[in-house]
């Protein structure tokens, strides 16, 4: 009954490739995120979509393209993956019950060769 | 950028409480204080979340002054389960175009 959950959890890859990370959440939550962690361990979001729509987009390369089918999903596909794209990217999700507070994927760690 | 500043990194003994401070001096009337806190190699986990008035659940304590420009929040028997980076961000509650900012945290240390 995970809440929210991402795959794959490692994904290693040459450089120029195309890769997606799929993220589903079963809460019911009409907001979900994708954020990146580098190595430094800074946290930083990318991208935000409440009912399907995109309400944030962090200065992002276009390389990256959220898809949101429903409200349960956020897939994240990355195009022409370069070297500095390696990190942790973590899928999280929220609901506007005024308290806003956003649950976690485990997490989907990127290297990119 | 951050709106909050922590200290860098705590040690704290097992079984002690742990008191972890946040400044945020420049917090809006508006703006909630949340904890997360990043356990290692897990994504972050919500702790707790206050506005004006102290908070306890069943995790921690948020003591918040009164002037609302900090914040404590406080695990009042700490286990070395507890050992990870805790994270203060000030935010507007249920604004989407508002992000979670996290900034560096404090790296809690408990130790046996």
């Amino acid at each position: 009954d995970t809440a929210v959950s991402q795959t794959p959890k490692y994904l290693v890859t040459q450089m120029g490739n195309d890769k997606s990370i799929k993220c589903e959440q079963n809460l019911g939550h009409d907001t979900m995120y994708w954020y990146k962690q580098d190595s430094k361990k800074f946290l930083k979001i990318m991208f935000s979509y409440n009912n399907k729509e995109l309400i944030i987009n962090e200065t992002v390369p276009n390389r990256f393209s959220p898809k949101s089918p429903d409200k349960a999903h956020l897939n994240l596909h990355i195009n022409s993956l370069e070297l500095g794209d390696s990190a942790v990217y973590f899928c999280a999700s929220s609901h506007p019950s005024g308290t806003d507070t956003q649950y976690f994927g485990p997490g989907t760690r990127l290297t990119v060769l | 950028d951050a709106k909050t500043t922590q200290p860098p990194s705590m040690d704290c003994a097992e079984g002690r409480a742990a008191n972890l401070p946040c400044n945020h001096s420049t917090i809006s009337g508006n703006e909630y204080v949340y904890w997360y806190r990043q356990i290692h190699s897990q994504g972050p986990q919500y702790i707790i979340h206050g506005l004006k008035n102290n908070e306890t659940n069943e995790m921690a304590s948020l003591i918040i002054t009164e002037d609302r420009k900090s914040s404590t929040l406080i695990l009042p028997h700490a286990t070395l389960r507890d050992t990870a980076v805790y994270y203060c961000i000030v935010r507007v509650a249920d604004n989407y175009g508002q992000n979670f900012v996290f900034g560096p945290g404090t790296r809690l240390s408990v130790l046996p």
